[in-house]
């Protein structure tokens, strides 16, 4: 089992729909949780660090769960913009925190 | 604000050749990494340094080497290139638990 697995998807939505991402991790211990964003041929960004209660930005709402050791992330009302790939990383703990990437999520918005 | 820098940003060599990628931050981070990106494959981790003097292998290390010998500056040396590197190259700096900052990255080819 990979550390860190994402749905590759591609996620076909239209504009204005709401669309959810999860990510599974297999380290219980690990401690740092984020959200990128990469656009074709560009470097990954951040997009949110995810919060153990849960943190929104505008449209985009990020959820830990640890019990079921995931991370979620929401987009409401979707634009042509977010089209993109979103990784989901994993920092863990014992003195390591090596980010660990999942594979990402393709997002195509279409008019 | 420079962030990370990767130096250069396209590069052709010829199996055998050997050349070195150049990344420098200038946040202060103690961690910078290495990662290599091939369509499919999402990120993977090719050597890490978690200081100044101190380096380590990542997921994909054999056919690289790395130095770090100045804080700022994490180095990615290929000896003796194949096709198979040829590849996209991230770098990117992070502090000990926080987001990971990345270069624009480096499109390598080796014929």
């Amino acid at each position: 089992r990979k550390e860190v697995e994402q749905d590759p998807g591609p996620f076909n939505v239209p504009e204005g729909a709401t669309v959810a991402f999860n990510c599974t991790y297999s380290n219980s211990a690990s401690q740092s949780f984020f959200w990128y964003r990469q656009d074709c041929r560009k470097e990954p960004k951040l997009l949110m660090s995810v919060y153990s209660s849960g943190n929104e930005d505008g449209r985009f709402t990020a959820q830990l769960n640890r019990a079921s050791q995931y991370i979620s992330l929401l987009i409401r009302d979707s634009k042509l913009s977010d089209s993109a790939t979103y990784l989901c990383v994993v920092k863990g703990s014992g003195g390591s925190y090596i980010p660990t990437f999942g594979r990402g999520t393709s997002l195509i918005v279409h008019p | 604000n420079a962030g990370v820098t990767q130096t250069p940003k396209f590069r052709v060599l010829k199996t055998g050749q050997s050349m070195t990628l150049l990344c420098a931050q200038d946040m202060n981070h103690e961690y910078m990494y290495w990662y290599r990106q091939d369509p499919g494959m999402g990120l993977r981790l090719i050597h890490y340094s978690v200081g100044e003097g101190t380096t380590a292998k990542g997921e994909v290390p054999d056919g690289y080497n790395v130095s770090r010998l100045k804080k700022q500056n994490f180095l990615l040396g290929l000896e003796s290139a194949a096709p198979s590197q040829t590849s996209v190259y991230f770098c990117a700096s992070s502090r000990f638990t926080g987001e990971l900052f990345f270069g624009e990255g480096s499109r390598l080819t080796v014929l």
